[in-house]
């Protein structure tokens, strides 16, 4: 079974531009989050999705973040424009349908740095 | 209330030996309790889980002890091994609330 892929794996770029982040998840998985983990920290939740609809984007900063998942599958998260203390890894993560926030699968993460 | 609080930061133990990292939290409502395993340059991966009908659960070498009236619970690592080095985080959810991750130990197992 294929895990969750996320690309890219590194992004830089400058203080101001936008950059967009993708995740394909595991095959099946109706359930599909986006986190972000600052350096030594855990990951926090930024939204989550039940196929294409978000019920969870709480922790979203809805001024310059924006994430979509039009056919239920794969997703983009977009930041624009990006701020230095953006810099971070995002991790998308998916889960079967059932019990939310249980046996998450995570990608490796996209590490981003804002110059 | 939605914290989870992790100790230690890091943690140094000679191969063979007994790692324990453990978790506080405050609100009663959670009903789920993961350990995350982290290795780096890869996201975190589900080691093991418990909800808190239960005191103690064991897969292999890993154990979660669980203290309901402490609001405690713990992840004992039995005869520690060089490939067990990683970042480990505890976390929580109760029904469909986000998963709330705790600060992360660096475990070191030293050869």
């Amino acid at each position: 079974e294929a895990g969750v892929v996320q690309s890219p794996r590194y992004k830089i770029i400058e203080k101001k531009q936008p950059v967009a982040f993708w995740c394909n998840p595991i095959s099946g998985h109706n359930t599909l989050y986006w986190y972000r983990q600052n350096l030594g920290q855990g990951p926090e939740l930024l939204i989550r999705y039940e196929n294409e609809e978000a019920v969870d984007d709480s922790q979203l900063p809805k001024d310059r973040f924006s994430a979509e998942r039009l056919k239920g599958v794969d997703s983009t998260l977009k930041i624009q424009p990006a701020e230095l203390g953006d810099s971070a890894v995002y991790l998308c993560a998916s889960s079967r349908a059932g019990v939310p926030n249980e046996k998450l699968f995570f990608g490796s993460g996209t590490q981003l740095s804002v110059l | 209330q939605q914290q989870v609080k992790q100790s230690p930061q890091s943690l140094i133990v000679q191969k063979g030996g007994i790692s324990i990292i453990n978790c506080a939290y405050e609100n009663t409502a959670f009903d789920y309790f993961p350990w995350y395993q982290q290795f780096p340059g890869k996201g975190p991966a589900l080691l093991i889980a418990i909800r808190p009908d239960v005191s103690e659960k064991k897969e292999g070498r890993f154990t979660i002890s669980f203290n309901k009236s402490a609001k405690q619970f713990s992840l004992h690592i039995m005869d520690s091994q060089p490939g067990d080095s990683a970042t480990y985080f505890c976390a929580a959810s109760w029904g469909a609330q986000k998963l709330v991750f705790g600060q992360g130990t660096r475990l070191t197992i030293n050869p």
